[in-house]
């Protein structure tokens, strides 16, 4: 699976959109970026995938550059309940038997 | 989506003890499920991968014999930390997949030991 980098920390004002970037320089054609987040003392929620278009559902957009070696999650309207380590995971989409593999995140903290 | 349920949610035991954890897919059935384990200020860290009906795979430096996985049917694995001892404690977290998803996860067990 493709190396990712995200920032450590940001804040971000309630009511306001919430810009997420991850870095996936070396990601090759067949992997797919998945973003989940972990609200605090609870298991990983899946938020949105994409391979290479855009993409947008209830929860989140996604955007990924032309060359696919970045990405962003925008959460359009952040509330306090947005606040949770955001996970950027790069990989192919497979039937395999493999597991997800979190890196560090990014911490999100949705100010009043 | 799909629903992962993890029973407890929080125990409290005491150094020596046995605790099993349950993972159940509600909705869907899981021909893998996995279980991560997470220390305060970490990231999730895969312990073992469980299929259905065969013995589960565990990843190096966890110890197959302190935690014992079961995966018997389709809809439910188990996650037993035999002979418990303060070191751990940590927040343990299956997930369960099926074909193309990638996994859904439960809400997390808080074992701490005493």
């Amino acid at each position: 699976d493709a190396k990712t980098t995200q920032p450590t920390s940001m804040d971000c004002a309630e009511g306001r959109a919430a810009n997420l970037p991850c870095n996936h320089s070396t990601i090759s054609g067949n992997e797919y970026v998945y973003w989940y987040r972990q609200i605090h003392s609870q298991g990983p929620q899946y938020i949105i995938h994409g391979l290479k278009n855009n993409e947008t559902n209830e929860m989140a957009s996604l955007i990924i550059t032309e060359d696919r070696k970045s990405s962003t999650l925008i959460l359009p309207h952040a509330t306090l309940r947005d606040t949770a380590v955001y996970y950027c995971i790069v990989r192919p989409m497979d039937t395999g038997r493999r597991a997800l593999t979190f890196g560090s995140g990014t911490r999100l903290q949705v100010q009043p | 989506g799909a629903v992962v349920s993890q029973h407890p949610s929080r125990v409290i035991c005491k150094s020596g003890t046995s605790v099993k954890i349950e993972c159940r897919s509600l909705d869907f059935q899981a021909t893998t499920m996995f279980w991560y384990r997470q220390f305060p200020k970490q990231s999730l860290m895969l312990m073992a991968t469980s299929n259905e009906g065969s013995k589960a795979t565990y990843e190096q430096g966890v110890e197959k014999d302190k935690f014992l996985i079961n995966h018997a049917s389709l809809t439910l694995s188990t996650l037993t930390v035999t002979s418990a001892h303060p070191e751990d404690s940590s927040f343990y977290i299956c997930s369960a997949r099926s074909g193309l998803q990638l996994g859904f996860f439960g809400q997390g067990t808080r074992l701490t030991v005493v």
